[in-house]
């Protein structure tokens, strides 16, 4: 079985201040993991996954997450955020050889972004 | 291109009574998954609907049932409500032969409360 970790529920920050918001996940068998935002009365959408190859992957709205395997983490950072970022963010892996692609969530983290 | 859509957006039920929620997934794809958000919670996954048929399910009651049209629409349906169904729901859709890797497609949710 597989679960996820979001240690921080919120984390306040000011604007152009960076950020890391951490993931750890634990798992019997290879993962993949994801990044999701949620924008208030929102669903999900997609904003990194790793898959394979280099560790550190990018989204075009600049966050960027390095899996770290020997750590099983995988945190997302900003170097400088904006109030638009202000959302709830969510980590989820997947399990390389499942049936399907049924996804497991944390908790979520509220990034709260002040002027 | 329309995007996964959901209906209803909000519901109120009172606890014993039944609800039907539907969602239409992203054209082109075929593959339909439930999920559950409590208040404060990350999505947790109820079931999976491809070709019609139930391919997964999560630690859900049987109270939990859905149902996949021959147009990739689907409903989740609950019996009996309790308090605790009390939750978004959320649907997310997925392509052709899609698989772990592919990218999942989250609608707005349906709002249940039940009082």
């Amino acid at each position: 079985a597989q679960s996820v970790t979001q240690l921080d529920s919120q984390v306040p920050v000011f604007e152009e201040a960076p950020v890391e918001l951490r993931c750890n996940y634990s798992s019997s068998v290879s993962v993949y993991l994801f990044w999701y935002v949620q924008y208030p009365n929102q669903g999900l959408q997609l904003l990194l996954k790793y898959l394979s190859g280099s560790t550190l992957v990018e989204s075009i709205n600049g966050f960027e997450a390095e899996f770290n395997k020997s750590q099983t983490s995988f945190h997302l950072r900003k170097p400088s955020v904006h109030i638009s970022d202000t959302a709830e963010y969510f980590c989820a892996v997947t399990p390389v050889n499942g049936a399907t692609n049924k996804l497991i969530f944390g908790t979520g983290t509220l990034l709260a972004v002040q002027p | 291109d329309a995007g996964v859509t959901q209906s209803p957006t909000h519901l109120i039920k009172t606890r014993g009574q039944q609800v039907t929620l539907r969602c239409s997934p992203k054209s082109g794809h075929d593959t339909v998954s439930w999920y559950q958000q409590a208040l404060g919670q990350g999505p947790q996954f109820i079931f999976q609907y491809y070709e019609e048929e139930e391919r997964q399910r999560g630690n859900f009651p049987d109270r939990f049932s859905g149902h996949q049209f021959p147009n990739y629409s689907s409903e989740l349906n609950v019996n009996a409500l309790l308090l605790g169904d009390s939750a978004l729901y959320l649907c997310a859709s997925r392509g052709l032969a899609g698989g772990p890797t592919d990218t999942q497609y989250f609608g707005p949710g349906t709002r249940l409360t039940v009082l």
